[in-house]
């Protein structure tokens, strides 16, 4: 069975500093993983994926992961943090189940970011 | 490309009331979409598997007769909450999966029952 466990509910950055949300899967077979992002009373946007190939995967408004397999984890990173960043990110992992192509989210880290 | 709609996105009624939020693939085919539950300050949990022509596949410990799930085109999905009531307010989600991409979502409906 797949699972992905998010380490920290919230987390708070200055603008402009580095911004790292972590993410760690487990599954029984090579991963799908994606990162969302939410944003209040919205639904999820796709911020970037990874299914094979270059383990460095960029997404959009510069954010970027990279999948360890040694590691089990898929972290989301940003080099330098804006407002408008400030947002709820979830983390997940495709579960083969029943026929179908599910999503395992995990828990979710609400990303507060300060002037 | 890709866009989901739903609709409404906010409901406000009073209890014992049905209702019925509608999901649309507004560009694509969508033989498969998936509905979820978002509690305040919470992930997204799964509710149920809907299939174009066929019968919606729940997960475990959703109530099939309580959230009423129709495919009825390759662009449309509906849930339906049965008789509502104060506990089933919550922010519902729905994504459909364009060929060849990954579950792209709506804007969710945030059901509100007084």
């Amino acid at each position: 069975a797949q699972s992905v466990t998010q380490l920290g509910s919230h987390v708070s950055v200055s603008e402009g500093a580095l911004v790292l949300l972590r993410c760690n899967y487990s599954s029984s077979v090579p991963p799908y993983l994606f990162w969302y992002v939410q944003y209040p009373n919205q639904g999820l946007q796709l911020l970037l994926k990874y299914t094979t190939g270059a383990t460095l995967v960029k997404g959009i408004n510069g954010f970027e992961a990279e999948f360890k397999k040694s590691e089990t984890s898929f972290h989301l990173t940003k080099p330098s943090a804006h407002m408008s960043d400030a947002a709820e990110y979830f983390c997940a992992v495709t579960s083969f189940s029943g026929g179908y192509n599910k999503l395992i989210f995990g828990a979710g880290t609400r990303l507060a970011v300060h002037p | 490309g890709a866009v989901v709609s739903q609709h409404p996105s906010r409901v406000i009624c009073k209890s014992g009331t049905s209702v019925k939020i509608e999901c649309r693939s507004l560009d694509f085919q969508a033989t498969t979409m998936f509905w979820y539950r978002q509690f305040p300050k919470q992930s997204l949990m799964l509710m149920a598997t809907s299939n174009e022509g066929s019968k919606a596949t729940y997960e475990q410990g959703v109530e099939k007769d309580k959230f009423l799930i129709n495919h009825a085109s390759l662009t449309l999905s509906t849930l339906t909450v049965t008789s509502a009531h104060p506990e089933d307010s919550s922010f519902y989600i729905c994504s459909a999966v364009p060929p060849r991409q990954p579950q792209h979502f709506g804007d969710g409906t945030r059901l509100s029952i007084l």
